[in-house]
């Protein structure tokens, strides 16, 4: 149980376009989801906190205008990366908070996308 | 302000031999800690976990020990095999907000044949 579906694993695109990715829980509801990205030689940071049915909550420093975020129910959150650029290049995490279901840890995450923008 | 602190960005260990990765944290709030591991382009998985109530917790090969006064913890693996050679992340959670889990910068480890 507690399946995290991330989709797709890997996209390239080139520079100036959107590219859409998809978490979904499986088998749960999850009311709040995240949203990390991973940097070469460091931590995940986490990008915006995705609760379902109102607007996400970014962190400081993080665009909420290039990094749209849809919760639009309680198994699917969606990170768009608007007009990407090299930049944006990094390999992005969702994970969903699912307390009910686990004692021990409460995250379940995805299995990562790698973002690469020509 | 770095609230979870992995000082060592990579250890190497022999297998067979145990493998001790450290964790300090400056917040006192923090009671719940946890340990993740990831292996290259996958999500991090869920290791073991220990409440600020205990100050030890077993699980196999894998244990966590939690110092709070030194607001310290660390994680032993003993026996390391090949297998065990990934990303290790530090995390801690403070009180009701166990949905805000903070991570540590992680720590490579690389088990040696």
């Amino acid at each position: 149980g507690a399946v995290v579906s991330q989709h797709p694993s890997r996209v390239i695109c080139k520079s100036g376009t959107s590219v859409k990715i998809e978490c979904r829980s499986l088998d749960f509801q999850a009311t709040t989801m995240f949203w990390y990205r991973q940097f070469p030689k460091k931590s995940l940071m986490l990008m915006a906190t995705s609760n379902e049915g109102s607007k996400a909550t970014y962190e400081q420093g993080v665009e909420k205008d290039k990094f749209l975020i849809n919760h639009a129910s309680l198994t699917l959150s969606t990170l768009t990366v608007t007009s990407a650029h090299p930049e944006d290049s990094s390999f992005y995490i969702c994970s969903a908070y699912a307390l009910s279901l686990s004692y021990n840890s409460p995250l379940h995450f995805g299995n990562g996308t790698r973002l690469t923008v020509t | 302000d770095q609230q979870v602190k992995q000082n060592s960005p990579s250890l190497s260990v022999q297998e067979g031999r145990i493998s001790i990765l450290n964790c300090d944290y400056t917040n006192s709030m923090f009671d719940y800690f946890l340990w993740y591991k990831k292996y290259p382009a996958e999500g991090p998985t869920f290791l073991i976990s220990i409440s600020s109530i205990k100050d030890k917790n077993e699980d196999g090969r894998f244990t966590v020990f939690l110092n709070k006064s030194a607001k310290h913890l660390s994680l032993h693996i003993v026996p390391s095999q090949p297998g065990d050679s990934a990303v290790y992340f530090c995390a801690a959670s403070e009180g009701d907000r166990d949905d805000k889990i903070i991570f540590g910068k992680g720590t490579r480890l690389h088990i040696l044949p």
